[in-house]
């Protein structure tokens, strides 16, 4: 069975850093791409990264500079580094694999909240 | 990459059909197989339902299935029960390398 949990979370002011870690079971997580979709209060679903197997970074505009994701398929763990955040990246943060590339989010962790606030 | 359009709300009786519509442009949805839908129930994690325009994954009932004519996906529910009362959100892979999801349809079982 896949399984994806999210840790690193948490309350950060605006212009602070936080990182978010995913770790994978159940799959042979080298193969895969990995992606971090987020979900404001209240609001609906927003793509904010994938990395492929092989290391290459895809972003939308909205974090591409800002945010950086990585992975250690030793330890079948993604992470997104998150820098100067703004009051609009508070979101509760899902890490998802894709399956067949590039057409679906298969598996879904739990999320992990981040709340950037003064 | 601007988001796929969705109906803010769908409701139907019980037992009866309803579609939910995602509509988006020839750079998206109209271009790529890679065009899904996923459902989320209050509180918890959105869960795949319809992948590659049509096809089911294992697990997900057979009253729901998906189709594209042109820019537009659909989701329709035959047989609604109590259970399907949930948000959909469309998803497709677009021709910048990106994905884009639709703002979510709340679909109510009367």
């Amino acid at each position: 069975e896949v399984q994806l949990l999210e840790s690193g979370g948490g309350l950060v002011q605006p212009g602070g850093s936080l990182r978010l870690s995913c770790a994978a079971s159940g799959f042979t997580f080298s193969y895969d791409a990995m992606t971090w979709v987020r979900q404001a209060p209240g609001k609906g679903l927003e793509w904010v990264s994938t990395i492929l197997g092989g290391g290459t970074e895809i972003y939308p505009e909205s974090v591409r500079g800002r945010f950086t994701i990585s992975r250690d398929n030793s330890r079948a763990t993604v992470h997104l580094h998150m820098n100067n955040l703004r009051t609009e990246d508070t979101a509760l943060y899902y890490c998802v694999r894709i399956d067949k590339w590039p057409n679906r989010f298969d598996a879904w962790g739990q999320g992990t909240l981040v709340t950037v606030s003064s | 990459q601007s988001a796929l359009s969705q109906p803010a709300s769908v409701s139907g009786s019980l037992g009866q059909s309803i579609t939910v519509s995602c509509t988006g442009t020839m750079s998206d949805v109209g271009s790529y197989n890679s065009v899904s839908w996923y459902q989320q129930h209050p509180g918890k994690a959105p869960k795949l339902v319809i992948s590659e325009v049509s096809d089911r994954p294992s697990g997900v009932p057979d009253r729901f299935s998906g189709s594209r004519s042109d820019n537009t996906a659909s989701l329709t529910i035959s047989g609604l029960q109590a259970e399907d009362e949930a948000d959909y959100y469309c998803t497709s892979y677009a021709t910048s390398g990106t994905w884009v999801f639709g703002g979510g349809t709340k679909v109510t079982v009367l």
